[in-house]
């Protein structure tokens, strides 16, 4: 069974602040991961995906990835309150078929 | 550019009766899959169609669960003689041939009364 493992929170943080959202893997055979947003009652939105070893950067997101220790991690920089949701992550094993975590929940106080 | 759209976007349902989900993909895209979820829990896969075709379905519950993508229209999930442990979020993602990043509709809220 492919697992992928998430904090399930809530992290809270400070306006302003950078939020650091962690998620590891089972299969050492995954090709690509991503980051979902879902605000309560929304759809997930996605945020960003990388697929190499290293870090993705995309306006105040970063995505790490370290295929080794199996684990990808999404960061907020200058959190706003408008951040606040759950945050999915994904990996997509054997192309087109998708796993999901639980979620982490991200609380960023004005 | 429309994004995935779904209908309806609530049900109700008495036990016993069927639901019906209906998902058309984003413009281009051809590649459909289904989720479910239940409050305070991830999205767990169900399955993964292409047109006329169910590629993966090890997702999808032995009986009762069904889906299709025709050749013309949209992909449908049906779930036959519905109980109330169906009552969930369903959303329906859509990619694009070749490519493995999903956007996602505004999901089914199924209530199983």
């Amino acid at each position: 069974q492919k697992e992928v493992e998430q904090n399930s929170g809530p992290l809270s943080v400070p306006e302003g602040a950078i939020a650091s959202l962690n998620c590891t893997y089972s299969d050492r055979g995954s090709q690509s991961f991503f980051w979902y947003r879902q605000y309560s009652g929304k759809s997930p939105e996605l945020i960003m995906f990388i697929y190499s070893n290293g870090d993705k950067e995309d306006g105040r997101f970063t995505a790490q990835l370290n295929k080794a220790s199996q684990y990808v991690s999404l960061l907020i920089r200058d959190s706003q309150p408008s951040d606040s949701a759950t945050y999915l992550c994904a990996v997509n094993y054997n192309f087109n078929k998708f796993y999901f975590g639980s979620g982490t929940k991200l609380n960023v106080k004005p | 550019n429309a994004g995935v759209m779904q209908n309806p976007r609530h049900l109700v349902r008495r036990r016993g009766q069927e639901a019906r989900l209906r998902c058309s993909p984003m413009k281009g895209h051809s590649h459909v899959y289904w989720y479910r979820q239940l409050p305070e829990e991830g999205l767990k896969f169900m399955v993964y169609l292409q047109k006329e075709n169910i590629i993966d379905e090890s997702g999808m519950p032995k009986e009762r669960f069904s889906a299709e993508f025709p050749k013309e229209g949209p992909s449908i999930l049906r779930i036959q003689q519905v109980v109330r442990g169906d009552s969930a979020a369903y959303f329906c993602a859509s990619s694009p041939q070749g490519a493995d990043t999903q956007y996602f509709g505004p999901g089914t809220r199924l209530t199983v009364l």
